[in-house]
C-alpha cells in the first residue's frame, strides 16, 4: 500500500493549462478503472473532482478533465483561475477493497 | 444536502484509545458505503478503513490494521472508528467520506466532513 506518486508542487497562470500526474503501478492505477481526483483547500473539507478516471462530477467545472496511460493517471485543468489554488490529491483502486491516495500536489496560480 | 459531521478527537497518550464518530444526514445512510481517510500534519491524504452500507464487510490499511476498528449503526446514521493502541504516527486529522455506491470498492469521498484532530502524544 505505497502512495501514489504526484509532483510536490505545480504552477501556472490565470488562463493557462496545466496538468498533474499521478503514478502508480500494475496493481493499483495499471489495473483499475478506479482513479478519483479530489481537490483540498486547507481547513476544509476536500471536494470531489473526477472519478473513473475522467468522469466528472454534477457541478464540477469541464475546465476540469482526467486521463489515464498505463501506470500513470493525470488530471488536466484548463483556463486557471485564482480559486483552483488549492491541494490536489489521487486516489486509486488498489484491490481487496482498499485505496491508495497520491502525496499530494499544491497548485499555485500566479 | 449531504452532511457529515466528526466528532470525538482530542489528545491521547500514546497506547490509548480513542473513538470518532461520523453524524451523516441527507441521504440513505445504509445504501453507501463508508470510509475513514486521515491527513498527517504537513502530509497528504491517507485512506484508513472502509465499510460495506450493510456494516457487512470491514476492510483496513496495513498500518491500522489489528488496532482500529470501524462499524457503523444503520439506525443512528452514525459511522465510528476505534482507535486502539495509539502511537504518535496516528496524530492527524480523521475525515469521514461517503462512498459512490453501497460496497467498499465503489469510489470514496464524493463528500466528506470537516474532519477531527486527533492527537496522540504524552
Amino acid at each position: 500500500q505505497s502512495a501514489l506518486t504526484q509532483p510536490a508542487s505545480v504552477s501556472g497562470s490565470p488562463g493557462q493549462s496545466i496538468t498533474i500526474s499521478c503514478t502508480g503501478t500494475s496493481s493499483d492505477v495499471g489495473s483499475y478503472n478506479l482513479v478519483s481526483w479530489y481537490q483540498h483547500h486547507p481547513g476544509k473539507a476536500p471536494k470531489f473532482m473526477i472519478y473513473e478516471g475522467t468522469e466528472r462530477p454534477s457541478g464540477v467545472s469541464n475546465r476540469f478533465s482526467g486521463s489515464k496511460s498505463g501506470n500513470t493517471a493525470s488530471l488536466t485543468i484548463s483556463g486557471l483561475q485564482a480559486e483552483d489554488e488549492a491541494d490536489y490529491y489521487c486516489c486509486s483502486y488498489a484491490g481487496r477493497s482498499t485505496w491508495v491516495f497520491g502525496g499530494g500536489t499544491k497548485l499555485t496560480v500566479l | 444536502e449531504v452532511q457529515l459531521v466528526e466528532s470525538g478527537g482530542g489528545l491521547v497518550q500514546p497506547g490509548g484509545s480513542l473513538r470518532l464518530s461520523c453524524a451523516a444526514s441527507g441521504f440513505t445512510f445504509n445504501n453507501y458505503a463508508m470510509s475513514w481517510v486521515r491527513q498527517a500534519p504537513g502530509k497528504g491524504l491517507e485512506w484508513v478503513s472502509g465499510i460495506s452500507g450493510s456494516g457487512g464487510s470491514t476492510f483496513y490499511a496495513d498500518r491500522v490494521k489489528g488496532r482500529f476498528t470501524i462499524s457503523r449503526d444503520n439506525s443512528k446514521n452514525t459511522l465510528y472508528l476505534q482507535m486502539n493502541s495509539l502511537r504518535a504516527e496516528d496524530t492527524a486529522v480523521y475525515y469521514c467520506a461517503k462512498a459512490r455506491g453501497g460496497i467498499v470498492g465503489s469510489t470514496p469521498g464524493d463528500y466528506w466532513g470537516q474532519g477531527t484532530l486527533v492527537t496522540v502524544s504524552s
